[in-house]
């Protein structure tokens, strides 16, 4: 069984640096790109970008690009996604997520003074 | 870009009565594999989504039969067709032809 889980709520001053892990397990890390998903609260889904733990790579919504920083490390089977100069509107439930069935249980990030 | 839009973003369905979501997506997500990257999730209040139906039609393990969808190119719908009070929540569209993207998502709740 594929299980993502993900590190526990955050709490950060506007200005700050926030990153989230997700740890995978259950299927070969480097198989699947890891994906991950902002829903500010009482919002939808909206995808911000992926890494292909394989080799690095990775890809961003033109939303995303810029503050956004996605990274994987294959010694641990861990995605990581960090945010930096982060704003109240980054305050939000952020999800990784594996194929399409497989997802994390969601990383709730509040951005207050 | 992809642009999804779901109608309607709300449903009040009475059990036992069929429900409807539609699913319209600006590009064709018809690839060149033939497959279809059209897929619909379930998100019940406080968890995280879970897929119902993925390249169009096909009911992810797990799924009741009640689901259901259809479509072809740009123009997709689920169906659910006796709804339970189990199956209230924001059902999303997602497109996966190219990276990915939702629709707005439709909150569906039980009368």
């Amino acid at each position: 069984e594929v299980q993502l889980v993900q590190s526990g709520a955050e709490v950060r001053k506007p200005g700050a640096t926030v990153k989230i892990s997700c740890k995978v397990s259950g299927h070969t890390f480097i198989d699947y790109y890891v994906h991950w998903v902002q829903q500010a609260p009482g919002k939808g889904l909206e995808w911000m970008g992926l890494v292909d733990p394989e080799d690095g790579k990775t890809i961003y919504a033109q939303k995303f690009q810029g503050r956004v920083t996605i990274t994987a490390d294959t010694s641990t089977d861990t995605a990581y996604m960090e945010v930096s100069s982060l704003r109240s509107e980054d305050t939000a439930v952020y999800y990784c997520g594996t194929k399409l069935e497989s997802w994390g249980q969601g990383t709730l990030v509040t951005v207050s003074s | 870009d992809f642009v999804m839009t779901q109608t309607p973003l709300s449903l009040s369905v009475t059990p036992g009565q069929p429900a409807s979501i539609s699913c319209k997506s600006s590009q064709s997500l018809l690839h060149s594999d033939g497959k279809t990257y059209l897929h619909w999730y379930l998100q019940k209040p406080g968890q995280s989504p879970q897929l119902l139906i993925y390249e169009v039609s096909k009911r992810f393990s797990g799924v009741p039969d009640r689901f259901s969808g259809s479509g072809s190119g740009t123009d997709f719908t689920l169906k659910l067709s006796r709804v339970e009070a189990e199956d209230v929540g924001i059902y999303y569209c997602m497109q996966s032809i190219q990276l990915r993207t939702f629709g707005q998502g439709t909150k569906v709740e039980i009368k």
